[in-house]
């Protein structure tokens, strides 16, 4: 079955330090993974998608495909990235979104 | 500017009312979505259309109904609403092919009391 797993519900860090986001997802298939990030009092947008390889506000996604993983990191993290975020999964003939349980991440100063 | 509308943002109404969650977008997207998510919590697809005249369940099922008679129009309806739909509900487009990212809009925030 497709699925996509964020392991963490929340995670907390300090101003300046390292953060990584972990999304692992099961599909049989070539995938397509996004990150949506979701700001306070804010709609759901798209952060990054792994065929861009690009980077995003200071975040990077690699996607390892022998650990099924699409990690999202950010070397320094700032209080203004504190937000829910949202690892997806295009997968299938219909190419609708998995999302998974989203990770809140708070940024102390 | 191209976006995509969603009213009311919040609605408090009683038990058994009928309710029409409204969804436009000017994107020229063929393909839209509505997803149900309490909040912080994670996304659940509830329907979606590919373009005019065709609407498909999603995920979850929902006792909600769409339709889709034009492209940039796509609402979402609850016959007799009960306080188990209290949710959020955010609708979401995106080009037809498949795996395209999607837009989403600021959602209707739904309370039954």
């Amino acid at each position: 079955a497709q699925r996509v797993t964020q392991p963490e519900k929340l995670l907390s860090v300090f101003k300046g330090a390292p953060v990584e986001l972990k999304c692992n997802y099961s599909y049989s298939g070539s995938p397509e993974l996004f990150w949506y990030v979701q700001y306070s009092r804010q709609r759901l947008q798209l952060l990054l998608r792994h065929i861009s390889r690009e980077s995003i506000k200071g975040f990077t996604a690699d996607l390892n495909k022998g650990e099924t993983s699409f990690h999202l990191k950010k070397p320094f993290a700032q209080e203004e990235d504190s937000a829910m975020y949202y690892c997806a999964l295009g997968a299938g003939s219909q190419g609708n979104l998995i999302f998974g349980k989203g990770t809140k991440l708070s940024v102390k100063p | 500017e191209a976006d995509i509308y969603q009213t009311p943002r919040y609605l408090v109404i009683g038990t058994g009312k009928k309710i029409t969650l409204e969804c436009s977008q000017t994107m020229g997207h063929d393909k839209m979505y509505w997803y149900q998510q309490d909040p912080g919590m994670e996304l659940h697809l509830i329907h979606y259309s590919y373009g005019v005249n065709s609407t498909e369940k999603g995920d979850l099922s929902s006792e909600s109904t769409v339709s889709r008679i034009r492209t940039e129009h796509f609402p979402l309806t609850l016959e007799s609403a009960r306080p188990s739909h209290t949710s959020q509900y955010l609708c979401a487009s995106s080009v037809a092919y498949s795996r395209a990212p999607q837009h989403f809009g600021d959602g209707t925030r739904l309370s039954i009391l």
